[in-house]
């Protein structure tokens, strides 16, 4: 099936520091979206993009939807030990397609 | 606001055995599906519901079925336990209205083993 490449898979990094994932794809999606899992729950949404090249921040994090369409990549800035988690991208075709998922980028964060 | 509620959160089957996952959500969302979640693999698509009466495969459907009688439920029914199943499912769903945002309203997950 279709896949979205996401790296990196994992992350160890002490707080404070800045954070950048990213997802790219072979196909164009309409639609990138970012969402975070927390230990034992589901994921939920963080930050949807709509356009090639849109930039939307939501506190401290940042996402850009790429200009060629394949690709988005998260930013966090100054992380703190709440930022714990796997973040995942998602990409969708058209306004009702399903959503195709990246495997994830599993964060974790030193005191 | 209840959103998508699944049970059992966890679950343990012998191979062989059916069970179901129920799922419902109360945001009136006309889409619905299901994801199962391995480590290292992500999220992949199981099944999914566009309305009442419409059911379609994902990216790994075998050895699933599902039904979607109701608006707001959307079961789950694994039909002989493989230990291939051993996973975590998850449900969501999302409105399919004009000016939706597209995003995906998840359950907690069940947790099940197969032995």
């Amino acid at each position: 099936g279709q896949q979205l490449n996401q790296s990196p898979q994992s992350m160890f990094i002490q707080e404070g520091e800045d954070v950048s994932m990213n997802c790219t794809s072979s196909s164009i999606f309409n639609t990138w979206l970012w969402y975070k899992q927390d230990p034992g729950e589901g994921p939920v949404l963080l930050i949807a993009l709509y356009k090639a090249g849109e930039l939307t921040s939501n506190g401290r994090l940042t996402a850009q939807f790429g200009i060629t369409r394949k690709d988005s990549f998260l930013n966090i800035s100054a992380s703190i030990p709440s930022d714990v988690g796997i973040y995942f991208c998602a990409g969708q075709k058209g306004s009702q397609g399903n959503l195709i998922f990246g495997k994830g980028t599993k964060l974790s964060v030193k005191p | 606001n209840a959103g998508v509620t699944q049970t059992p959160k966890f679950q343990v089957l012998k191979t062989g055995q059916s069970m179901t996952l129920q799922c419902a959500q109360d945001m009136n969302h006309e889409y619905m599906s299901w994801y199962r979640q391995d480590p290292g693999m992500g999220l992949r698509l199981i099944h999914y519901s566009v309305g009442a009466g419409i059911t379609d495969q994902g990216e790994v459907p075998n050895g699933y079925n599902v039904s979607r009688s109701t608006t707001e439920d959307f079961p789950l029914r694994l039909l002989s336990a493989a230990p291939s199943q051993t996973s975590v499912y998850f449900c969501a769903s999302r409105t399919r209205l004009a000016g939706g945002t597209g995003e995906l309203f998840f359950g907690e997950g069940s947790r099940l083993t197969v032995l």
